[in-house]
This record gives C-alpha cells, structure tokens and sequence, in this order.
C-alpha cells in the first residue's frame, strides 16, 4: 500500500469555525509532512514530524495547530483562519529523513 | 534566501519528442534532490531523485542530471507522452533530510 490518504476532499469553513484536516500512512514511514499549496505556487512545507515528535515548524500561524497521534496519523487542526488561507492543504510521508516523499492527494480549503 | 528556482515556467513538445526542464538551486549545502510530476487535482508523485554524490540517475523514460559546479538540475524524458504533460517540480532537502523547498515548477504540455 503506497497510498496516503487525506479527508476530507474538499472544506468550507467561516474564519469563526474550527474544523481539523486528518492524514493517513500505512507504509510505515516515520516521517510525515503539512505543505500548503495556492494556485499555480509549488507546495510549501509547514510542518514536519519525525517519529511522532515536530521537528520543523516553518513559522505557521498559530491557527494551524498540527498533531501526531501516532505513527499513521496525522492531523491539522484549523481555528480563526482567515480567507488568504484557502489553499490545497497536502499531506506526505517519507520512509525517513532523507528519502522521497508520497503525498495525498490534498484538502481543497475554502474560507470564506 | 534559499531558493530553487526554474528557467522555463511552460515547455510545449511533440508526442515522441524528448523533453529536458531545467532547475537552478542556491543552497550549496543541499545533498538531495527530488523531481516531482503534479498532475491537476492530484498531489506531486515522486518521479526520480539524486543525491549529492552523484552526477546522473536513469529511471525509466527518465534521467536526472545533477551539477554541483553550477547548482544545476535537470530531468530529461525520452519519447514524451501525453500522459506525461503535468506541471514538474524539482525540490531540494537540507542536510538534515526534512525540509525541502519546491522550486517554482514548469508546465509541461505534450502535443499529439
């Protein structure tokens, strides 16, 4: 199973809402990633855990609040957004630091 | 600041054509290098990598070519396919292994 999964697909929310983005690996990679992606930009790195643990924290806004329950999991917990933060929000994993990265397919966020 | 950037934002080939999207990356220190094929409505999947220690990588229908002289990377595709036409992004890990930067991308179009 090479497949990360990512629900839900698409999300609208209001800038008072809280809503969580979810994550999921099977292929037993201990590293997993947040990017966020506008419109014809390249993904940029958010956050990233190793073994559980946050090891990067690109300076994100605390109103994106990232969370590791285990291992296959991810999440990323949205509060107060504002509307410059519509954007396809992907999720990958990599077997380790260091080593290609298979991302989902990506959360289409719309705030409004 | 780091950055990796591309020299052409569109490529345009005939079917059958071979195809080369060039990179240039700033980071001296970078030792892994990643090319990306992002479809529409999809995440980037993972095309072909290269470490620092190497000058050339061959996959199938793929090649990467790393200078270290000039900071340079390429990705040549033989026989380009419609299948092919995508936009392709070239990424760069930091020593540590984890964060990566996305260059700008180039949009391939591939005519039949």
């Amino acid at each position: 199973d090479t497949e990360v999964t990512q629900t839900p697909k698409h999300l609208v929310m209001g800038m008072t809402n809280k809503k969580s983005l979810k994550c999921e690996q099977h292929m037993g990679h201990r590293a997993m990633y947040w990017y966020k992606q506008k419109a014809k930009k390249p993904p940029e790195l958010m956050f990233v855990y190793s073994y559980e643990k946050l090891s990067i924290n690109e300076s994100v806004p605390s109103r994106f609040s990232p969370e590791c329950p285990n291992s296959s999991l991810l999440n990323l917990h949205l509060h107060a957004l504002q509307p410059e933060d519509s954007a396809l929000y992907l999720c990958a994993s990599s077997q380790d630091r260091g080593y290609e990265q298979y991302f989902g397919p990506g959360t289409r966020l719309t705030v409004t | 600041g780091e950055s990796v950037g591309l020299h052409l934002p569109t490529l345009s080939v005939q079917e059958g054509d071979n195809s080369i999207i060039n990179c240039a990356y700033s980071n001296s220190a970078s030792d892994y290098f990643i090319w990306y094929k992002q479809e529409s409505g999809k995440g980037p999947q993972f095309i072909i990598d290269i470490r620092s220690n190497m000058d050339k990588r061959q996959g199938q229908r793929v090649t990467v070519l790393l200078n270290k002289t000039v900071k340079h990377l390429s990705l040549q595709i033989a026989a380009t396919q419609p299948g092919d036409s995508a936009v392709y992004f070239c990424a760069e890990t930091d020593t540590g292994g984890f964060k990566t930067i996305f260059g700008a991308g180039t949009r391939l179009f591939v005519k039949a």
